[in-house]
C-alpha cells in the first residue's frame, strides 16, 4: 500500500526567510504532485515531478524529485505572506490511477 | 489547461435527504474520474474510482450504496450522497483524467456539503 509522508506538518515561518517542505512516499512511483489548497478552495495544481532528478521552480517555491530515495522537496524562497496555504504533495502511476495525498503542511508566513 | 466543474459549489440540506453532486470535465473527454472527500483541516481521501459506462469502485470503508456514483458519459459523473447525515457533511473534490495513461489528473473546484 503506498503512503506518503509529508514533514512538518505546520509551519511557520517569518518573511524572508528560506524554508524546505519534505514528502516521503513509501513505493515507486511515476509521478509526485504538489497542489496548493487555499481556506475553502479546491487545489492548486503547482509543480508534477515525472523522473528522477526533476526540478521545477515558479517564483518562490522550487520542487525537486529523488526517485531514488522517494523523497520530494518543496523549497520556498524568501517566503511572502501571500505564500501562506497548504500545501500537499500527491503521488501516483499514470493520469487514470487515483494519488495519494500526504496530510499537508500549514504553512503560515509572518511579518 | 484543463477545466473540471463541479455543481452545485455549496449545498445545505436537511438530514436524510439526498443530495447530488455533478462533475463535469469541460473541454476534454475523461474516461475516469476521482471523487475524494475532505474533512476540515485534514488531507483529501479518495472515495471511490469512476469509470465511464462501467460501475465505480469504492474504497475500503466507503459504503457504495449511501455514495452512489454514476459515470454515464465521458464528460460527467455524479455523486449522490443518499439519506445524508451530519456526519457526511465535508468538502467533496472530484477530479478527471484524460483518456490516455499520460494524462493528469485536473482537479474541480469542489463541493461543500453541510447536513444539518
Amino acid at each position: 500500500e503506498l503512503k506518503v509522508e509529508q514533514n512538518p506538518l505546520f509551519l511557520s515561518m517569518q518573511e524572508g526567510k528560506n524554508y524546505t517542505i519534505y514528502c516521503n512516499y513509501s513505493t515507486t512511483s511515476d509521478r509526485l504532485y504538489w497542489y496548493r489548497q487555499d481556506p475553502g478552495k479546491s487545489l492548486e495544481s503547482l509543480f508534477v515531478l515525472l523522473s528522477n532528478g526533476a526540478v521545477k521552480q515558479e517564483g518562490r517555491l522550487m520542487a525537486s524529485l529523488d526517485t531514488k530515495a522517494r523523497l520530494s522537496t518543496l523549497h520556498i524562497t524568501a517566503a511572502v505572506h501571500d505564500l501562506s496555504a497548504t500545501y500537499f504533495c500527491a503521488v501516483g502511476n499514470s493520469g487514470n490511477t487515483p494519488l495519494v495525498f500526504g496530510k499537508g503542511t500549514r504553512l503560515s508566513v509572518i511579518a | 489547461g484543463a477545466v473540471v466543474s463541479q455543481h452545485p459549489s455549496w449545498v445545505i440540506c436537511k438530514s436524510g435527504t439526498s443530495v447530488k453532486i455533478e462533475c463535469r470535465s469541460l473541454d476534454f473527454q475523461a474516461t475516469t474520474m476521482f471523487w475524494y472527500r475532505q474533512f476540515p483541516k485534514q488531507s483529501l481521501m479518495l472515495m471511490a474510482t469512476s469509470n465511464e459506462g462501467s460501475k465505480a469502485t469504492y474504497e475500503q470503508g466507503v459504503e457504495k450504496d449511501k455514495f452512489l456514483i454514476n459515470h454515464a458519459s465521458l464528460t460527467l459523473s455524479t455523486l449522490t450522497v443518499t439519506s445524508a447525515h451530519p456526519e457526511d457533511s465535508s468538502f467533496y473534490i472530484c477530479s478527471a483524467a484524460g483518456t490516455t495513461s499520460t494524462d493528469t489528473q485536473y482537479f474541480g473546484p469542489g463541493t461543500r456539503l453541510t447536513v444539518l
